[in-house]
Order: structure tokens, then C-alpha cells, then sequence
């Protein structure tokens, strides 16, 4: 079954400075790769999404690239402010399936100080 | 914007105990999910549910684990003999098909 990887498990930035956290997926017919956001004792958000005939996607100051040649993704968090602090999720789904199930990476703690 | 709501927000209930989570999806939605998040881990896919039945289901879904739809809204998760190891949050998740999934604020049940 699909395996997503995530790095790293925590972030600790400066208010102002980017982030980065990449994911890598094992299975190569995954096709879709959502990214979530938790706050503490909330549920997980979706912040940005990207599907596999997309290189890249941007919202605001969140961008999400994938490399499917090297099965792998990456959130990347512009101008930090402290409420970006959380923690932050990939998934992959595998295609097919209108309704496939999500594979989640382990988490990404992100703090942004101040 | 319409959310996926869930009940009761904390369930503390005795091993070996049933126990019934509940989840209204956002009601245009057909496709119905439920995930479980151990403290402090990822989270993780229990089982899918489309056109009143199960579409797929991970090996931690085994028969201690059943999920209905019994009416026009709500979509529950049944664990029949609690374990200790069943403690963590549970969240219910719905989508259109083919679209993104939304998440409700979980359940987090904790077994005594």
C-alpha cells in the first residue's frame, strides 16, 4: 500500500522567514496530494491541494510543488506569521477511486516565533 | 460554509463497553469517511462508505469496528467491545466525488 514520508517533524522559524516541509509517496499511481493544517484539539484543515497533471500551485503566501518523476511534494509557507504555527499534514490518494482513501505523513510541528 | 459535525466531542467509556461516535457529513456530500488519530501521531484511515456500503477498509477496521448510515443525515462509527488501545480521536470526514475531504472536530474517546 502507499507510504508517505514527511520531513521535517519539527520547524522552528522566525516570524517573517519561509518554510518548507517535503513528502515523499511510494506509490506511483497516487494523483492527488492534499495538505492540512491542525491547530491544537482541532480538526485538520485543508490549506492547498495539488493534483498529478499539475507541476505547481499557489495560494496567497501558500505554494505546493510536485516532482512525480521523484514521487515527492512540498508545502512552502511564505512570510511566516505566528498564527501559521501548527501542525501540518501531507496526504496522498491513490487514483481510480472517487472516493480513495488518504495516506497520511507523520506531521510537521511548525513554530513560528515571533 | 457548511462543516461536518460530530458527537460527543469526548466519550469516556469502560473497556469492553460499546460505544456509538456520531457524525452529520455536509449534505450534498455522498461519500463518508472515518479516520482515528492516536495522541501525538498521524492520522490514520479506518474505513470508506459510499452508497450504503463500505468501499474500503484498512486492516485496523476489523470486526470490533462497524459503521452505519441510519438515516438521511447521520453516518456513525460502532465499537462493539472497547480495548485500551482504542483511546484517540476520532474523526468523520465527507466529500463530493472526486473532491477534497472535510473534516469534523473529532471525538476523542478515551477508554478506561
Amino acid at each position: 500500500g502507499e507510504n508517505v514520508e514527511q520531513h521535517p517533524s519539527t520547524l522552528s522559524v522566525q516570524e517573517g522567514d519561509s518554510a518548507v516541509i517535503k513528502c515523499t509517496y511510494s506509490d506511483s499511481a497516487s494523483n492527488y496530494f492534499p495538505w492540512y493544517k491542525q491547530e491544537l484539539g482541532k480538526r485538520p484543515q485543508l490549506i492547498i491541494d495539488i493534483r498529478s497533471n499539475v507541476g505547481e500551485k499557489k495560494d496567497q503566501r501558500i505554494a505546493v510543488t510536485l516532482n512525480k518523476t521523484a514521487k515527492h511534494f512540498s508545502l512552502h509557507i511564505t512570510e511566516t506569521q505566528p498564527e501559521d504555527s501548527a501542525v501540518y499534514f501531507c496526504a496522498a490518494k491513490r487514483r481510480g477511486t472517487s472516493y480513495g482513501k488518504l495516506t497520511f505523513g507523520q506531521g510537521t510541528i511548525l513554530t513560528v516565533h515571533p | 460554509e457548511p462543516e461536518v459535525t460530530q458527537t460527543p466531542s469526548h466519550q469516556v467509556t469502560q473497556m469492553g463497553q460499546e460505544v456509538i461516535l456520531r457524525c452529520v457529513p455536509i449534505s450534498n456530500h455522498l461519500y463518508f469517511y472515518w479516520y482515528r488519530q492516536i495522541l501525538g501521531q498521524k492520522v490514520e484511515f479506518l474505513v470508506s462508505f459510499y452508497n450504503n456500503e463500505i468501499s474500503e477498509k484498512s486492516e485496523i477496521f476489523d470486526d470490533q469496528f462497524s459503521v452505519e448510515r441510519p438515516d438521511g443525515s447521520n453516518f456513525t462509527l460502532k465499537i462493539r467491545s472497547t480495548k485500551l488501545e482504542d483511546s484517540a480521536m476520532y474523526f468523520c470526514a465527507s466529500s463530493e466525488a472526486d473532491q477534497p475531504q472535510h473534516f469534523g472536530d473529532g471525538t476523542r474517546l478515551s477508554i478506561l
